[in-house]
């Protein structure tokens, strides 16, 4: 059972396009966070967000918690070919500092 | 300051046989934290360590075991491969148990036949 979903699983856009990547529970976490993964290498963190509602902004990228912290979402502005890469949501589950990553969302910005 | 650094980089092995896979942390940091990600999947955590005792197991069977040295790097054991087992491997490093950044090395790529 994958306890983190994440949509959509790809997505192929055009540069300068917007685009909304989503990760949802039905578990309320501790904290969340977003990765992002290029081939032949470990994750990156982008982003911890621990309040509900919370929102954070991290250059052209938009992270929300959602209210009751079992969601998230991440908004990209005028996607750049950097974009690309393969993002990662992370859920802290409560009390136990270990962290469930959601199924992953494939993005490609076209140039 | 040195990254995190996993070795091998790539590994085959059959059915049946034993690996270890090692896990040098980030300098300073005291917990390593280990990782299996499926090929077009998220990573999924099988165990951390932290200050040389296991400190959380993910649902990974017992054949999945490991080690935390003094100087904190860490080893990851698996016990009867199987096919299934083919997967990237990540070791995170972090400073404490808690909620501090993970640093992700860039993994090693196991293939069992």
């Amino acid at each position: 059972t994958q306890l983190l979903e994440q949509s959509p699983q790809f997505l192929s856009i055009q540069e300068g396009e917007n685009l909304t990547v989503y990760c949802n529970s039905s578990s309320v976490f501790s904290s969340l966070q977003w990765y992002r993964q290029e081939p032949g290498e470990g994750p990156v963190l982008l982003v911890t967000v621990v309040t509900g509602g919370e929102v954070k902004k991290l250059k052209r990228l938009t992270f929300q918690f959602g209210d009751a912290r079992k969601d998230s979402s991440l908004h990209i502005t005028a996607a750049q070919p950097g974009d690309t890469g393969l993002y990662l949501c992370a859920g802290e589950w409560p009390g136990t500092y270990k962290y469930i990553f959601g199924t992953g969302t494939r993005l490609k910005v076209l140039a | 300051e040195t990254g995190v650094t996993q070795s091998p980089t790539h590994l085959i092995k059959t059915r049946g046989q034993q690996v270890t896979l090692r896990c040098s942390s980030q300098s300073g940091h005291n917990t390593v934290s280990w990782y299996q990600q499926a090929l077009g999947q998220g990573p999924q955590f099988i165990f951390q360590y932290y200050r040389e005792e296991e400190n959380g197991r993910g649902n990974f069977p017992p054949r999945f075991s490991g080690l935390q040295f003094p100087n904190y790097s860490s080893e990851l054991n698996v016990n009867a491969l199987e096919l299934d087992d083919s997967a990237l491997y990540l070791c995170a490093s972090s400073l404490g148990s808690g909620r501090g950044t993970q640093y992700f090395g860039p993994g090693t790529r196991l293939l069992v036949l």
